[in-house]
């Protein structure tokens, strides 16, 4: 059964770094989410994309955060200068339409030291 | 904006024992998902109710939609060790956001 795959899955970074968060999406779904969940707390959306644009984004989404589908299969999320509240574990998720069932990647673990 | 609120946070059963988790929302939902995330693993869809008052079964798990659609329960019943989990209720908003509650934690007492 296909599958979404992210890379890596742990990875830590010092304050003021810059980080990017690798995702493959399932091969014939057209949205791609990033969702953030800081530990043991709940699932928080951050971004939508849909063709090649994002389509929405949360209050969390702030100009620190960018995402892009740099080729046909990668969709990255990058934070340009990681904070210490950002360390949580990172989930893309995709979906084939926009209502339809979203289907999440095992995460990366993000710890900002 | 659209909330959705979610309780217990935990909830300790022996095995054998049924589970329940509550989710309610101040607004009318469009629809209600349900996921089950495992200790150190990622969500994982387990169904969707769009209708009024839907019941949803799967196996030992039944999910409920009210009638007002402001609220919802998934109910575990004889829970194994398998059923151990976290289990979120999310809801999709008028922008297409997943909004999710705060997750119970279901523990199995050993």
């Amino acid at each position: 059964e296909p599958e979404v795959t992210q890379t890596p899955s742990h990875q830590v970074t010092q304050m003021g770094q810059e980080v990017i968060l690798r995702c493959v999406p399932i091969s014939n779904h057209l949205y791609f989410y990033w969702y953030r969940q800081i530990l043991g707390q709940k699932v928080e959306f951050l971004v939508s994309f849909y063709n090649n644009e994002i389509s929405e984004k949360s209050e969390i989404f702030d100009d620190q955060f960018s995402v892009e589908r740099p080729d046909g299969s990668n969709f990255t999320l990058k934070i340009r200068s990681t904070k210490l509240e950002d360390s949580a574990m990172y989930f893309c998720a995709s979906s084939r339409l926009r209502r339809e069932t979203q289907y999440f990647g095992p995460g990366t673990r993000l710890l900002v030291l | 904006g659209q909330q959705v609120m979610q309780i217990p946070q935990y909830q300790h059963v022996q095995e054998g024992e049924d589970f329940t988790t509550y989710c309610n929302s101040s607004t009318t939902l469009s629809n209600i998902q349900w996921y089950k995330q495992r200790p150190g693993g990622h969500p994982v869809f387990l169904i969707q109710l769009v209708k009024s008052g839907e019941v949803k079964k799967q196996k030992r798990l039944t999910f409920q939609f009210g009638e007002a659609k402001k609220n919802s329960s998934l109910h575990i019943t004889a829970t194994q060790t398998t059923d151990v989990g976290t289990y979120f209720c999310a809801s999709m908003d008028s922008n297409y956001q997943l909004i999710w509650g705060a997750g119970t934690k279901l523990i199995i007492k050993p």
